[in-house]
């Protein structure tokens, strides 16, 4: 079974405005991590940020923001005010943790475009 | 402090050949992670491994693929008799214990 879905291959948005790209996962552990890269068409992959299981707020990194619901086992990002800069893949992934593993996981990911 | 570094950015091999691929991790890193990504794809774990351990391979190949993290120097992946399904490109990782995994640029492999 997929670990990790991402069902947008593609998504545009236009210039100052915000974009939600989509993540749900599949887990049965009660810790797990979950992860959002960015990679532009130079190719690497560029941490963006990171929501613990237990942690009760939402993480929030400057302009990204991950929108944890637990009960849906969905981790959308949210990318406000989107800058040209921003078109490139995001990657969503889960880190679960049964002892001795650490394994990442990741979607098949989504094709982000901004629009001038 | 500089970040994962990946060496060669680019390899072209021909088929039969082997490939090397360097990684050295972070600074204050002991936990490295390959990875696999083919064309139009996400990436695939292949290998965890800590200072002269293997801790997970189950992502790896079971034929002409090997890792090592020496005690002193950069992790290997090893490809030996590449065959053109081996074109990707391999990104290595790195991490303290149980955080946050920091990619190196990538290897692009080229398999003719």
């Amino acid at each position: 079974a997929q670990k990790i879905t991402q069902t947008q291959p593609g998504m545009f948005v236009q210039e100052k405005e915000a974009v939600t790209l989509d993540c749900t996962y599949d887990t049965s552990d009660q810790s797990y991590g979950l992860f959002w890269y960015k990679q532009p068409s130079s190719g690497e992959m560029i941490f963006l940020i990171y929501q613990g299981s237990y942690d009760e707020q939402n993480a929030t990194e400057g302009r990204y923001s991950l929108n944890f619901q637990k009960a849906r086992k969905s981790a959308n990002l949210v990318i406000s005010a989107s800058q040209l800069g921003d078109s490139a893949m995001y990657f969503c992934a889960m880190r679960d943790c049964p002892p001795q593993i650490d394994q990442f996981y990741f979607g098949t990911g989504t094709s982000l475009t901004v629009i001038p | 402090n500089a970040g994962v570094m990946q060496n060669p950015r680019h390899l072209v091999r021909r088929r039969g050949q082997e490939a090397r691929l360097r990684c050295s991790p972070m600074k204050g890193h002991s936990h490295v992670y390959w990875y696999r990504q083919l064309p139009e794809e996400g990436l695939k774990f292949m290998v965890y491994l800590q200072k002269e351990n293997i801790i997970d391979e189950s992502g790896m190949p079971k034929e002409r693929f090997s890792a090592e993290f020496p005690k002193e120097g950069p992790s290997i992946l090893r490809i030996q008799q590449v065959v053109r399904g081996d074109s990707a490109a391999y990104f290595c990782a790195s991490s303290t214990a149980q955080e946050t995994q920091y990619f190196g640029p990538g290897t692009r492999l080229l398999v003719l």
